[in-house]
């Protein structure tokens, strides 16, 4: 069975400062990722996805990057953090169809 | 482009009612319709998928969904309703495997005991 972890669970940050969020897939070889960000209280936007490694195809960019280093790993990434950062950021695998979710990372930026 | 409408942000109903939570659709072709589940403070959990063949399709947690090309929909059912099923559901469109997944805004379902 395939497991996703995320890390870290929760961040509490400064404006300005830099922000790495990571992501592993376990017991999937080569699957697609994706990042989605939630605002508190609001629905979901993807933000980046990845087919392979070294591949990370732009949705919504909102200041952040995005890297795929590894096949089992996805790395969202800002040098500088914006108050507009805060949120619920979900990594997610595909398999054929839909989207199998992370346990998520909370970010509070302050 | 395609997209998702969840008219009703919030729903309350008593425990042992009906539930049902609306979603419709826009995409001129066959779309892939999901539904999800998050409680409070935690991720996504799928709970059932429409991809083709039968209409009335079933997920976990005893829920079903019903697509109808006729208006566009695929409304979310449970019958009777429990308190624990208070979350917030989220139906989604994917027009493609792998393409991107369109969410609704979600509905804040509560259930009192």
């Amino acid at each position: 069975a395939q497991t996703i972890h995320q890390w870290p669970v929760a961040e509490i940050k400064a404006v300005g400062s830099p922000l790495s969020l990571g992501c592993t897939i376990k017991g999937k070889s080569s699957p697609n990722l994706y990042w989605y960000w939630q605002a508190t209280g609001g629905t979901l936007q993807q933000l980046f996805y990845s087919i392979t490694v070294g591949q990370v195809e732009s949705v919504v960019q909102l200041n952040l990057s995005a890297s795929r280093p590894k096949d089992d790993q996805f790395i969202l990434s800002t040098e500088k953090l914006l108050l507009s950062h805060s949120g619920f950021y979900l990594c997610a695998w595909s398999p054929d169809w839909g989207r199998y979710f992370g346990p998520g990372t909370r970010l509070t930026v302050l | 482009a395609q997209s998702v409408d969840q008219p009703d942000a919030h729903v309350t109903l008593s425990e042992g009612a009906s539930l049902e939570l609306r979603c419709s659709y826009s995409y001129s072709a066959a779309p892939y319709l999901f539904w999800y589940v998050q409680y409070p403070g935690q991720s996504l959990q799928f709970l059932l998928k429409y991809i083709t063949g039968d209409t009335v399709v079933k997920g976990t947690k005893g829920f079903e969904a019903e697509f109808r090309k006729s208006n566009s929909s695929f409304n979310l059912k449970k019958s009777p309703a429990h308190w624990s099923d208070s979350a917030k559901y989220f139906c989604a469109l994917e027009i493609g495997t792998g393409s991107k997944l369109s969410f609704g805004k979600g509905a804040k379902l509560t259930v009192s005991p």
